[in-house]
C-alpha cells in the first residue's frame, strides 16, 4: 500500500531556484529514501536517510527528515533544467512504498 | 553503481497471451528483487517480493496465479503475465537492494511497458 503523501503534485520553477517538496507518512520506518523518475524510464536513486538522522546531504540536494512529525523534506538547490523530473519518498520497513510522487518541471 | 537490467524494454502482445518479463542484477547478486507496477502518472505499487530459492511473497490484491514469479538464481528473476488483457498494461519495474538487506538503497531496473491489445 502506499504509505508516503508528496506535496505538492506539480512544481514548475526558473533554472537557477531551488525546489522544495514534502513527504509525509503514516507509520515508524527503518529509513526513508527519496529517487528520481525521468518520463518513461526507471528510478535512480538519490538520498536515503536512516530514522536516526535529521538532515542529509548531497551535491544540490538537502533531505530533512522529522520522524515527529512523520515528515521528510527535498530541497534541489540552483535547479537545472536537466534536474526536470518525478520525485518519489519511499519509506522502507524492509520493502519500499513510494508516495504519489512530486513532477518538478525547470524552465530554462 | 549497480546495475539492474529488464529485458524486454517494451512489449506488444495480443488478449490471453501470457508474456515474460526478465529482471538481471548484472554485477552483484541479489537474494531478493521486488516486482512494482505503474500506471501512466501514477506511482509504484509493489506487487510482490521474489526470493532466490523460495516462493515470491505477494502483496494483497495481486494474483499469484496471474503474476508468476520466478527467482531461479542469485541474478535472475522473471515475472510472467499469464493469460494477460488490456488491463495488465502497464510499466513494470523490478528493482534489487544493494547488499544483502532491503532496508538498503534499491537500484531499479529501466522498467517493461507492456501494451496488451
Amino acid at each position: 500500500s502506499q504509505q508516503g503523501e508528496e506535496d505538492p503534485q506539480a512544481l514548475s520553477i526558473q533554472e537557477g531556484e531551488n525546489a522544495t517538496m514534502n513527504c509525509s507518512y503514516k507509520t515508524s520506518i527503518n529509513n526513508l529514501q527519496w529517487y528520481r523518475q525521468n518520463s518513461g524510464r526507471g528510478l535512480v536513486h538519490l538520498i536515503l536517510i536512516r530514522s536516526n538522522e535529521r538532515e542529509k546531504h548531497s551535491g544540490r540536494l538537502r533531505v530533512t527528515l522529522d520522524t515527529s512529525k512523520k515528515s521528510s523534506s527535498l530541497l534541489i538547490t540552483a535547479s537545472r533544467a536537466a534536474d526536470t523530473a518525478s520525485y518519489f519518498c519511499a519509506t522502507n520497513d524492509y520493502k519500499l512504498s513510494f508516495g504519489a510522487g512530486t513532477t518538478v518541471t525547470v524552465r530554462a | 553503481g549497480a546495475v539492474v537490467s529488464q529485458h524486454p524494454s517494451w512489449v506488444i502482445c495480443k488478449s490471453g497471451t501470457s508474456v515474460k518479463i526478465e529482471c538481471r542484477s548484472l554485477d552483484f547478486q541479489a537474494t531478493t528483487m521486488f516486482w512494482y507496477r505503474q500506471f501512466p502518472k501514477q506511482s509504484l505499487m509493489l506487487m510482490a517480493t521474489s526470493n532466490e530459492g523460495s516462493k515470491a511473497t505477494y502483496e494483497q490484491g495481486v494474483e499469484k496465479d496471474k503474476f508468476l514469479i520466478n527467482h531461479a538464481s542469485l541474478t535472475l528473476s522473471t515475472l510472467t503475465v499469464t493469460s494477460a488483457h488490456p488491463e495488465d498494461s502497464s510499466f513494470y519495474i523490478c528493482s534489487a537492494p544493494r547488499g544483502s538487506s532491503s532496508y538498503n538503497e534499491q537500484f531499479f531496473g529501466p522498467g517493461t511497458r507492456l501494451t496488451v491489445l
